[in-house]
């Protein structure tokens, strides 16, 4: 099974902050990655998919990148409405979300 | 517009099955598949299974003794049943199509106690 290992796990930043996290596959999963903004008590919202594929309606600060085992969501200025956990998913080999970084404001 | 939402008895007692609904709007089941995943009660997201669009299922190994996955595309309706629960079981159980896993309902919690 692939995991899916992201960092990291608490990231404190202020608003207008460039962000960036992390995810690193155990194998390649072919840019078979997405990223997900969760919110408490909501369900998944999709941000990226496929690496680098911004999901319809979601602002363009969020941008995706990687290849191989290493992918990163960039927010290019952080705004309050971001502070979520995140969670990475591999969907190249069956599927695999990574255990989550949760974003908080400084 | 694409929605999912699924609905479930709430509270199961140990050893018992649970059945849960994925009623589905905007897309038809013969088209997209529809993959089941859960979360523990502040943990992680982990996926169940998923049945594609012509039929044919898969499942996650570590569940796939216990778990059965159907549909009803007359409904728009996908089923989940899985047996022999558990206290661990508890979780909130959510449903997603499977194209880029893009739309996700809002979820069901399913609490497993006596």
């Amino acid at each position: 099974d692939i995991q899916m290992t992201q960092s990291p796990s608490v990231l404190s930043a202020s608003v207008g902050d460039r962000v960036t996290l992390n995810c690193k596959a155990s194998q390649n999963i072919n840019k078979y990655l997405n990223w997900y903004q969760q919110k408490l008590g909501e369900a998944p919202k999709l941000l990226i998919y496929n690496t680098n594929n911004l999901q319809t309606g979601i602002p363009s600060r969020f941008s995706g990148s990687g290849s191989g085992t290493d992918y990163t969501l960039t927010i290019s200025s952080l705004q309050p409405e971001d502070v979520a956990t995140y969670f990475c998913f591999q969907h190249n080999s069956w599927y695999t979300f990574g255990a989550g970084t949760k974003l908080e404001l400084k | 517009q694409v929605q999912l939402k699924e609905s479930g008895p709430g509270l199961v007692k140990p050893s018992l099955t649970l059945s849960l609904t994925c009623t589905v709007s905007g897309f038809s089941l013969s088209s997209y598949g529809v993959i089941w995943v859960r979360q523990p009660p502040g943990k992680g997201l982990e996926w169940m299974g998923v049945i594609w669009g012509n039929g044919n299922t898969n499942y996650n190994s570590a569940l796939k003794s216990r778990l059965s996955i159907s549909r009803d595309t007359s409904k728009s309706q996908v089923f989940l049943k899985m047996n022999n629960l558990q206290t661990e079981d508890t979780a909130m159980y959510f449903c997603a199509r499977s194209r880029y896993f893009d739309f996700w309902g809002p979820g069901t919690m399913v609490t497993v106690s006596s």
